[in-house]
């Protein structure tokens, strides 16, 4: 299973756009790569999830370079409703069993 | 939108007691999960369920734990004889896979989870 890095906290001012990157070197050939959203005291939510170069939907932008050992979510324009934890995860979304393992994850502050 | 629900929000219990939580997965998905997560720490992933059998596991889910889908709606985990380092919130989760050719995308919808406090 591929290990992810990311850094533990962030800080940003509203508004501005904030770009969290990830590291997984040893992604395999059949993994994904997906981030979610976390507020204290509920579930993960879903934001993202990419394989290979740009994806993006109404709330976020993944980059995924070319040799895909890291991806970078954007998210644009912040507000403090963004203040919450992302996580980035590799996992095999072909094999039905999908161990999916959260990584520490980074703590996104958006400061007014 | 549906949702993946959990109840109870907040269980307590005393050591040594069992404890059933349970989940009700969005209709039409197929795979299923448990995760849990201590206070202040990441999500660990506990077990995934598909074809109403367990697909994969991880170390945490010992002997002490078990899941079933008993009626086509719920899907429960139960510890049998809890410990005190069991306290923890306990997320469900379903999964919708999407295939459009060679491309799969998988997305996890987690339930608001369920406080487990063991005494």
């Amino acid at each position: 299973l591929a290990k992810t890095t990311q850094p533990i906290s962030m800080d940003s001012y509203e508004g501005q756009e904030v770009n969290i990157t990830c590291s997984h070197n040893n992604i395999a050939t059949n993994d994904y790569i997906t981030w979610y959203q976390q507020f204290p005291s509920q579930g993960p939510r879903f934001i993202i999830q990419g394989y290979k170069t740009k994806v993006t939907n109404e709330v976020a932008s993944l980059f995924i370079p070319a040799d895909r050992k890291s991806s970078t979510l954007s998210l644009p324009r912040v507000s403090l409703s963004d203040t919450a934890v992302y996580y980035c995860l590799v996992g095999d979304i072909t094999n039905t069993g999908n161990q999916f393992y959260f990584g520490t994850g980074t703590s996104l502050t958006v400061i007014p | 939108e549906p949702e993946v629900t959990q109840t109870p929000s907040h269980q307590v219990t005393q050591m040594g007691q069992e404890v059933i939580l349970r989940c009700v997965p969005i209709s039409n998905h197929l795979y299923f999960y448990w995760y849990r997560q201590i206070l202040g720490q990441k999500v660990e992933f506990l077990v995934s369920f598909y074809n109403n059998e367990i697909s994969e596991k991880s170390e945490i889910f010992d002997d002490q734990f078990s899941v079933e889908r008993p009626d086509g709606s719920n899907f429960t985990l139960k510890i049998r004889s809890t410990k005190l380092e069991d306290s923890a919130m306990y997320f469900c989760a379903s999964l919708d896979r999407r295939t459009s050719g060679v491309l799969s995308t998988d997305t996890q919808y987690f339930g608001p989870g369920t406080r487990l406090t063991v005494l």
